[in-house]
């Protein structure tokens, strides 16, 4: 089992839908990224979260530490969203340079 | 402010041979990382630098990779001699601040490796 899952895999939208992808993880954590990665390998830093809940634009990230749970929303979603969300963890006592990473959530917002 | 520096963009060679990726990170970042990015997968740590000094290359397979960052700046990655599996995006990324609450990651476009 991966220590950090993703859902779904794949999501596709209409323009406008309000949208969330889902983290879960399995080890205690000190933060969580969540980071955008378009077609051609750029990945972007969305959001690093150790408490709570951030917005920024249309992106909302919120993060429960007890429950070991994060979610990515995206309000009054836009073609130009599409992309693959990806979830990474920085582990408790770990080694400071080991982020997990999810396999992503591909996401493909139609007009 | 100047991103992330990654290059070539791509590389296609056949097995056995050799390659060399470069990254030049943003100007200040103490820390780089080096990932391995396999399709369908996410980034894979390879080896973490902080300024010139290797702080974790704990899944870097150092029978065939290696990876330097002389003046605590620039970085290469090198696979000699390169398989097949190793196919995939090679990113670099910086940070100013690892590990702190206020820690953002910042990555190159990558560098897509194809082993034919």
């Amino acid at each position: 089992k991966n220590e950090v899952e993703q859902s779904p895999q794949n999501l596709t939208a209409q323009e406008g839908e309000f949208i969330t992808i889902n983290c879960s993880y399995s080890v205690g954590i000190s933060a969580l990224h969540w980071l955008q990665q378009h077609p051609g390998g750029g990945i972007v830093s969305l959001f690093m979260l150790s408490s709570g809940k951030k917005k920024h634009g249309r992106l909302i990230a919120t993060i429960n530490i007890q429950e070991k749970h994060s979610s990515l929303h995206i309000t009054a979603s836009h073609p130009r969203d599409s992309a693959v969300y990806i979830c990474a963890v920085r582990a408790e006592g770990g080694s400071q340079g080991n982020l997990i990473f999810g396999k992503g959530t591909k996401l493909s917002v139609k007009p | 402010e100047a991103g992330v520096a990654q290059s070539p963009r791509y590389k296609i060679i056949e097995k056995r041979q050799s390659v060399a990726f470069w990254c030049n990170p943003i100007s200040g970042h103490a820390t780089l990382y080096w990932y391995q990015q396999i399709l369908g997968q996410g980034p894979k740590l390879l080896i973490q630098f902080q300024n010139n000094g290797v702080v974790d290359d704990s899944q870097l397979p150092k029978d065939r990779f290696s990876a330097e960052r002389l003046k605590g700046v620039d970085s290469t990655l090198k696979i000699q001699p390169a398989k097949l599996e190793d196919s995939a995006v090679y990113l670099c990324a910086s940070s100013l601040v690892t590990g702190a609450t206020n820690e953002k990651l910042f990555f190159g476009s990558g560098t897509q490796l194809s082993v034919l």
